[in-house]
């Protein structure tokens, strides 16, 4: 079935540096895209999306970007916090279809 | 406004039982959907529900089930407990009938089957 995977399992950075997570995905259909953020013991909680109609979207030391072509998705955090670790998720949607399909997750560590 | 409650928070079971997790949505919200999270298959959808009907559903058995009433909170039942049944069970609410309406998460249900 459709997927959506992620390129690295695990991420560590040194705060304040900018952090990239990157995801693939499979389903040519997906129009609609999000990034969410699940802390230990914890819902995964919104970030950002963006509509396949666009290739940019920028939020609070946030920006994620949609390549339509290669079917990638990144989430770029702008001077990474400690308070920034957390998994990252990818999920897509497509079609007339109500079911989010989430990446495996990648782990950002930051280090102080 | 208050987010997505899920009830109970923990849950100790044996094989073989029967389990049912509650989730109110965000207040306005009509639509609820329904997630296992585990280490090795990560979150994988169950089903979802709009205005008590089930719009959709994912790869699960018979033994998952769920509903959802008039006031939208939504309730999922699991019957004959397996040990791979352990898991954090989350529900997501969002507000309208479109797919590109943002779900929001509840803190889960952690489920430990013995």
């Amino acid at each position: 079935g459709e997927s959506v995977g992620l390129h690295l399992p695990t991420l560590s950075v040194q705060e304040g540096d900018n952090s990239i997570i990157n995801c693939a995905y499979s389903n040519s259909a997906s129009d609609y895209f999000i990034w969410y953020k699940q802390e230990s013991g914890k819902g995964p909680q919104f970030i950002i999306d963006i509509r396949s109609n666009m290739d940019k979207r920028q939020g609070q030391r946030v920006t994620v970007l949609l390549n339509k072509t290669v079917k990638h998705l990144s989430l770029q955090i702008a001077a990474t916090q400690p308070g920034d670790s957390a998994v990252y998720f990818c999920a897509d949607i497509g079609g007339s279809n109500y079911k989010l399909t989430f990446g495996k997750g990648t782990l950002l560590t930051v280090n102080p | 406004k208050a987010g997505v409650t899920q009830t109970p928070r923990y849950l100790i079971k044996t094989r073989g039982q029967q389990v049912t997790l509650s989730c109110s949505p965000i207040s306005g919200h009509r639509s609820v959907s329904w997630y296992q999270q585990t280490p090795g298959q990560g979150l994988q959808f169950l089903f979802e529900y709009f205005s008590e009907t089930q719009r959709n559903k994912g790869n699960f058995p018979g033994r998952f089930s769920g509903r959802q009433f008039s006031n939208s909170r939504s309730e999922m039942n699991v019957s004959t407990l397996e040990l791979g049944d352990s898991a954090l069970y989350l529900c997501a609410s969002s507000s309208l009938a479109s797919t590109t309406d943002t779900q929001y998460f509840g803190p889960g249900t952690r489920l430990t089957v013995l």
